[in-house]
C-alpha cells in the first residue's frame, strides 16, 4: 500500500527567504505525485503534479518540485516566499491504475514579515 | 465554471441528530470523492464514485455514515445518528475522469460541529 510522509508539520520562514517542504512516499509500483495547497477556510487546490518525463516540475505561484526516485522523495521548493504563501501544503500520491489519492498529514507554511 | 459546490458551509447540530451534507460536482466530471479532515487524522478518503456508482467505500467509518449519488450533478453524505467525534471538515472533490493522473477539484468544505 502507498503512503506519504511529510516530515515537518510546521515551517516558519521570513518573507523573501527560500523554503523547502519535504515529502517522502512509499509504494511498490509506479506512482504519480501531487502537491496541493489549502488556504485558510478553503478547499485544496493543485499546485503541481509529476506524471512522467522531466523530474523537475514547475507549478503555480513560483513553486517547483523535484521527483527523486532513488530517494522516494518529492520535495517542494520556492526561492522567495511571500506573506500570501502562508497556507497548508499537502503532498499526495496515486498509483498507476488506481484513481484515489493518499495524502500526507500536511505542512503548515508560516511566512512572517 | 462555478467549481465544486458544497452546502451547507457550516453545520452545528446536537448528538443523535441526522446530518446531510450536499455536493454538486463540476459539470462534466464523472468521478466524485468525499473526504473528512481532522487535526488528528488529516485528510481521509471516505468514499469514491465513478459514473454515479460507488467504487470504493472502504473509508466510510461505520454504518452511521452513508453516501449516495442519484445523478451526475448531485451527491449527499449522511450521518445518522451524529456523534461529537464526527466533528470535522468534510470536503467533496471531482475529477473529469477516473484516471490516477487526474487533478481533483475540491469544494470549499462543510465544517460540521456535533455538540
Amino acid at each position: 500500500a502507498q503512503s506519504v510522509t511529510q516530515l515537518d508539520s510546521q515551517v516558519p520562514v521570513f518573507e523573501e527567504a527560500p523554503v523547502e517542504l519535504r515529502c517522502n512516499y512509499s509504494s511498490s509500483v509506479s506512482v504519480y505525485l501531487f502537491w496541493y495547497v489549502q488556504y485558510p477556510n478553503q478547499g485544496l487546490q493543485l499546485l503541481l503534479k509529476y506524471l512522467s518525463g522531466s523530474t523537475l516540475v514547475k507549478g503555480i505561484n513560483g513553486f517547483e518540485a523535484e521527483f527523486n526516485k532513488s530517494q522516494t522523495s518529492f520535495h517542494l521548493r520556492k526561492p522567495s516566499v511571500h506573506i500570501s504563501d502562508t497556507a497548508e501544503y499537502f503532498c499526495a500520491v496515486s498509483e498507476s491504475g488506481y484513481s484515489t489519492l493518499t495524502f500526507g498529514k500536511g505542512t503548515m507554511l508560516l511566512v512572517s514579515p | 465554471d462555478a467549481g465544486v459546490i458544497q452546502s451547507p458551509r457550516h453545520e452545528v447540530t446536537e448528538m443523535g441528530q441526522e446530518v446531510t451534507l450536499r455536493c454538486k460536482p463540476i459539470s462534466g466530471h464523472n468521478s466524485l470523492f468525499w473526504y473528512r479532515q481532522t487535526m488528528m487524522r488529516g485528510l481521509e478518503l471516505l468514499i469514491y464514485f465513478n459514473n454515479n456508482v460507488p467504487i470504493d467505500d472502504s473509508g466510510m467509518p461505520e454504518d452511521r455514515f452513508s453516501a449516495k449519488m442519484p445523478n451526475a450533478s448531485f451527491s449527499t453524505l449522511k450521518i445518522q445518528p451524529s456523534e461529537p467525534r464526527d466533528s470535522a471538515v468534510y470536503f467533496c472533490a471531482s475529477t473529469a475522469d477516473r484516471g490516477s493522473t487526474d487533478t481533483q477539484y475540491f469544494g470549499p468544505g462543510t465544517r460540521l460541529t456535533v455538540l
